[in-house]
């Protein structure tokens, strides 16, 4: 079965501060990786996806994520946070022997300090 | 709004008794989910409708739960004899279903949070 890590649970940065959120998965054949993002009182949405081509892939709001198959990781980064960034982000992982269910890690809560 | 929509926001239940949630897709979007989150961990799959289809199903979804999507648009989950453990955030949400796409983008709604006492 496939499962997603997220290393980080919580993480508290300054304004202007660089941003790398890790997220590690556990499957050996083709995936699917996704990051989605919770704004406070908001519903789940969409970061960024990679399924195939170019293995850094861009978002939204200036985020991108490095798919590097060797290290099963799929990590997010962001140059310069900003207040607006404070969220919870949830990395998520479709295997394409798992037909359509998304796994997700467990999710990262960043906290932007103004 | 044409987001992902559902009903009721907030839930609370004794224990034993069944509850019942609605999900309405995005309109044109054939391809409906059912997750559920508990406090600090991600969402975890349950099922998935392709069009009015039940395809899969979760080893979490027990015999309790039953989710149906008759006509293919709005769908319901339904959990008989709730226990404590059924407490969480149950969430909804679609998309648009091309043959082959597991790599789409899911639309959230915002969720039902159910509270068994």
């Amino acid at each position: 079965a496939q499962s997603v890590s997220q290393h980080n649970h919580h993480v508290i940065l300054s304004e202007a501060a660089s941003l790398e959120l890790g997220c590690n998965y556990s499957y050996g054949g083709t995936v699917n990786l996704f990051w989605y993002v919770q704004y406070p009182g908001q519903h789940l949405q969409l970061l960024l996806k990679y399924f195939s081509g170019d293995p850094l892939v861009k978002g939204i709001k200036g985020f991108e994520a490095e798919f590097i198959k060797s290290k099963f990781s799929f990590n997010l980064r962001k140059p310069s946070v900003q207040w607006s960034d404070t969220a919870e982000y949830f990395c998520a992982v479709n295997a394409w022997n798992a037909g359509n269910m998304l796994t997700f890690g467990g999710g990262t809560r960043l906290m932007v300090k103004p | 709004d044409t987001g992902v929509s559902q009903d009721p926001r907030h839930k609370i239940t004794k224990r034993g008794q069944n509850v019942t949630f609605r999900c309405d897709p995005i309109s044109e979007h054939n391809r409906l989910y059912w997750y559920r989150q508990t406090l600090g961990q991600g969402p975890e799959f349950l099922t998935y409708f392709q069009n009015e289809a039940q395809l899969e199903k979760s080893r979490l979804l027990s015999d309790r739960f039953s989710a149906e999507r008759p006509k293919g648009s709005f769908s319901t989950l339904e959990i008989q004899r709730t226990e404590q453990g059924d407490s969480a955030m149950y969430l909804c949400a679609s998309s648009r279903g091309r043959q082959g796409g597991t790599n789409e983008k899911l639309f959230f709604g915002s969720g039902t949070q159910l509270s068994v006492l």
